[in-house]
This record gives structure tokens, sequence and C-alpha cells, in this order.
């Protein structure tokens, strides 16, 4: 299985912030990656996919970039609404696999 | 929009078996894949496997313990695990895969199950 490490796995930002999450992969996995933000209680929102596509929707203050084993999640000037875990998901082959989670508190 | 809702019971016995059903709306389980995830309390997500058309797809570490299935007259869905044990408890989620095998644009809001005697 290709495993994803996240980092950091904690940070803590204030509002207004650029905050920049990394996820490596164990393997190329060209432009198949995701990422998901999760509020406590909720279940994981797509907010990018296929590393650079932003979903219907998400504010474009968050954006992706990378390819191959190194991937990029930015939000830009982060908001009070953006404090949340996130993950990414990798889609290049089977079993599907996420990291382990960045959760970004506010400072 | 679609819209999916897990239920089941939320506690379940060590050694048995775990049954879970999502109902879905505003969409056909005929046309897309969908996804079973699972959450441990404070962990994260791990893939257990889809179902498209009948065909099912598992992740190894539980492919020997589950089930997924479909009901097409009600437009629902189904998880089995059998011989659960206490690292089995989590948050189950279905949720729709985009394109098979790529990732979940509509999620359930999830359905906690703990397994404890």
């Amino acid at each position: 299985a290709i495993q994803l490490t996240q980092s950091p796995s904690s940070l803590s930002a204030s509002v207004g912030d650029r905050v920049t999450i990394t996820c490596r992969a164990s393997q190329g996995i060209s432009t198949t990656l995701a990422w998901y933000q999760q509020k406590p209680g909720k279940a994981p929102k797509i907010l990018i996919h296929d590393v650079s596509s932003l979903q219907s929707g998400v504010p474009s203050r968050f954006s992706g970039s990378g390819s191959g084993t190194d991937f990029t999640l930015t939000i830009n000037s982060l908001q009070p609404e953006d404090f949340a875990t996130y993950y990414c998901q990798q889609f290049k082959s089977y079993p599907l696999t996420f990291g382990g989670g960045t959760k970004v508190e506010i400072k | 929009q679609v819209q999916l809702q897990e239920s089941g019971p939320g506690l379940v016995k060590p050694s048995e078996t775990l049954s879970l059903t999502c109902s879905v709306s505003g969409g056909s389980i005929n046309s897309d894949y969908w996804n079973w995830i699972r959450q441990p309390p404070g962990k994260g997500l791990e893939w257990i496997g889809h179902i498209y058309s009948g065909t099912t797809n598992y992740n190894p570490s539980l492919k020997s313990r589950v089930i997924i299935s479909a009901d097409t007259s009600k437009n629902q869905l189904s998880l089995n695990l059998n011989s659960v044990t206490a690292a089995d408890t989590a948050v189950y989620y279905c949720a729709r895969d985009v394109r098979g095998g790529s990732y979940s644009d509509h999620w359930g809001q999830g359905t906690l199950v703990t397994v404890s005697s």
C-alpha cells in the first residue's frame, strides 16, 4: 500500500497567516492526490482533487501543488472557519490511503 | 444533491458482526462508486472498500472480514464486518466516489460503532 506522510502533524497559526501543509507519498502517485478538511464531529469535506483542482464552492484561498511524491496544501490568509484537521488521500492505486492528518489550531 | 445517511447499532459485542446501512438519496447506487471509510476515535481515516454495479474492491487489511453489498430496490448500501474486536471501534462513513477508485465528494454524517462487551 502507498503510505502518505503529512507534516507537520499539528500547527498553531493566527487569522490572516499563510499556512502550508506537506504530504509525501512512499512512491510516485502522479497527480492522483486529494485534500480534505475535517471539523470535529463532522465528515471530511473535499477541498482539492487531482493535486490542484479546487472543488466547486471551496474558497480560492485554498490551493494545492506538487507532483510525483511531494505535495502541498496552502491556505492563504487563514480564516476562523479554517481551523480544522486536514488530510491528504492518494488514488493512484488500491487500497486508497490517507495521510495521518494535520491539525490547524488557533495561536 | 446527493445525500447519504448511515444507520445501524451503535454497540457490537466482540467476535460478532458489525452491520451498517447507508441510505442514498439524490443519486442512484447503480451509477456510481460508493465507498465505506472508517475513523477510530481521535485517529485518521481508513478506506474499507467500495462497490460499483455489484462489483466490490476491499482493503486487503480487512478483506477477509468485510462484505459490501447494495440493495438497488431501496437505493441502500450495506457494510458487514465480522469477528470484530475493540480495534474496529470507529466512526463509519459511506461516501460517493467521484469516478471509481478516486476521491469522495459526498459523505454521510457518519455513525459511531463501539465494540465492547
